[in-house]
């Protein structure tokens, strides 16, 4: 499979505790994204990475998250000192700068469901 | 920022029937882009379609169109033929032409009644 992956695709945690997330994207794309996406939302963009360099971070992007893509392939977020707020589906997502068009087209991956108890 | 809204949290369509799916934008940009994301339960999105702003003519998919009123700020989404398959929620989500962000709506679940 050749798509964006990411895992867990379950996490459930205990307030206060701290979650990793991983996203694999699609081998040849140079930009990743991170998305919120709470029942009943459209995805909220958290934050963006064009190779290794994180470019973009949205206000909703508090200090307790951070992102990383060390090397310019896989990228992690991370959650310190959950909160009940915090659950919510996680997407990754992928993109080849001017590809296609320049549509930019962001291709998803399955999502990570945080639920925080 | 740019808000999209999507006025219809709930469709529903008859097998083999055509259904269209409302998104309006706001955004003072003249260069942008429009999609339509499907999002079937507990699986990915994947793009359904896609409509740049300068272009006047409607994109098409397959069985899948838009209606792209640059005026209007609207770009509904028609489904024909529609098929138990298509059953999903429908996300409309806006780029602008310099931007990187996408700008979501809050969705459409679509049913499709065999």
């Amino acid at each position: 499979d050749t798509g964006v992956s990411q895992d867990p695709r379950h996490k459930i945690t205990k307030r206060g505790q701290n979650v990793t997330f991983r996203c694999d994207p699609i081998s040849e794309h140079n930009r990743l994204y991170w998305y919120r996406q709470t029942l009943g939302q459209g995805p909220e963009f958290l934050t963006y990475f064009q190779n290794e360099a994180q470019l973009e971070k949205s206000r909703l992007l508090s200090d307790r998250f951070s992102a990383e893509r060390p090397k310019g392939s896989f990228s992690t977020l991370e959650i310190q000192r959950t909160e009940q707020g915090d659950s919510a589906m996680y997407l990754c997502a992928s993109s080849l700068a001017g590809g296609l068009a320049g549509y930019n087209e962001q291709f998803f991956g399955p999502g990570t469901r945080l639920t925080v108890l | 920022a740019q808000t999209v809204t999507q006025s219809q949290p709930e469709m529903s369509v008859q097998e083999a029937e055509t259904v269209t799916l409302s998104c309006t934008y706001d955004t003072s940009e003249s260069d942008y882009y429009l999609f339509w994301y499907k999002q079937p339960p507990s699986r990915q999105m994947i793009l359904v379609i896609r409509q740049e702003a300068y272009k006047q003519q409607n994109a098409t998919e397959n069985r899948f169109s838009v209606n792209f009123q640059k005026a209007a700020k609207s770009f509904s989404l028609k489904i024909s033929d529609s098929q138990l398959g298509d059953a999903a929620m429908y996300f409309c989500a806006y780029r602008s032409g310099g931007g990187n962000q996408f700008y979501f709506g809050t969705g459409t679940s679509l049913t499709v009644i065999p």
